[in-house]
């Protein structure tokens, strides 16, 4: 079935310093993909998404670009903030499998000033 | 503040017991989405309902089940309660039936069986 893997954390990055948080998937066809971003205490937001081969999503200086031929989805941003603090989720969305939605287990990130 | 509502923000209950959580959607939204968030299983996508009727469903219990009304709020019940069912419940609403539409998550109910 469908799925997403995701990069374990704990991560923790000194402000300004480069991020990744990577993001592989499994599935049939085309599915969209997205990360979503979880603040203390807060639902999730959508920070991005993608919904073909190719895309690139960005949104806050967040960067991700749908990778068809190595299933992956990998989010990076050149310079964190300490306000980026906070779990990271990728998740994907098929219509071949009845539109259900996939989440990774989640990526905590802390940036220390 | 994503313009969804979830009441109640916190319930506590005993095993066997049943509960129903209420959401109501961003304005102009015709789609709800139900989710578990549980330390051990992670964001677990449960169901979903666009204007009226099920539209997808997910890993949702047999002793889970929820409507959506023709005001468009929908509520989630779960029934014979374990102490397994601890957890945030999210609901989120999109504008569209398709899954590729943004998602606006409420703040989540916290669900704790004892």
């Amino acid at each position: 079935g469908d799925s997403v893997t995701q990069m374990e954390g704990p991560v923790t990055l000194s402000e300004e310093a480069f991020l990744t948080i990577n993001c592989t998937y499994t599935a049939t066809g085309y599915p969209s993909l997205f990360w979503y971003v979880q603040y203390p205490g807060e639902g999730l937001q959508l920070l991005l998404k993608a919904t073909k081969a190719d895309d690139k999503g960005s949104n806050k200086g967040f960067e991700a670009t749908y990778r068809k031929e190595t299933t992956s989805f990998h989010l990076e941003k050149g310079s964190v903030q300490v306000s980026d603090s906070a779990v990271y989720f990728c998740a994907l969305t098929n219509s071949n499998t009845g539109n259900q939605f996939y989440f990774g287990t989640g990526t905590s990130l802390t940036v220390i000033p | 503040d994503s313009g969804v509502t979830q009441t109640p923000k916190h319930l506590i209950t005993a095993t066997g017991q049943r509960v129903t959580l209420r959401c109501s959607p961003r304005s102009g939204d015709l789609s709800v989405y139900w989710y578990q968030q549980s330390l051990d299983q992670g964001l677990q996508f449960l169901i979903q309902y666009y204007n009226g009727e099920e539209r997808a469903k997910g890993n949702i219990l047999e002793r889970f089940s929820a409507q959506q009304f023709p005001d468009l709020h929908s509520e989630l019940n779960l029934s014979s309660l374990e102490l397994g069912d601890s957890a945030l419940y999210f609901c989120a609403s999109s504008v569209g039936a398709v899954s590729s539409y943004e998602q606006y998550f409420g703040p989540g109910t916290r669900l704790t069986v004892t």
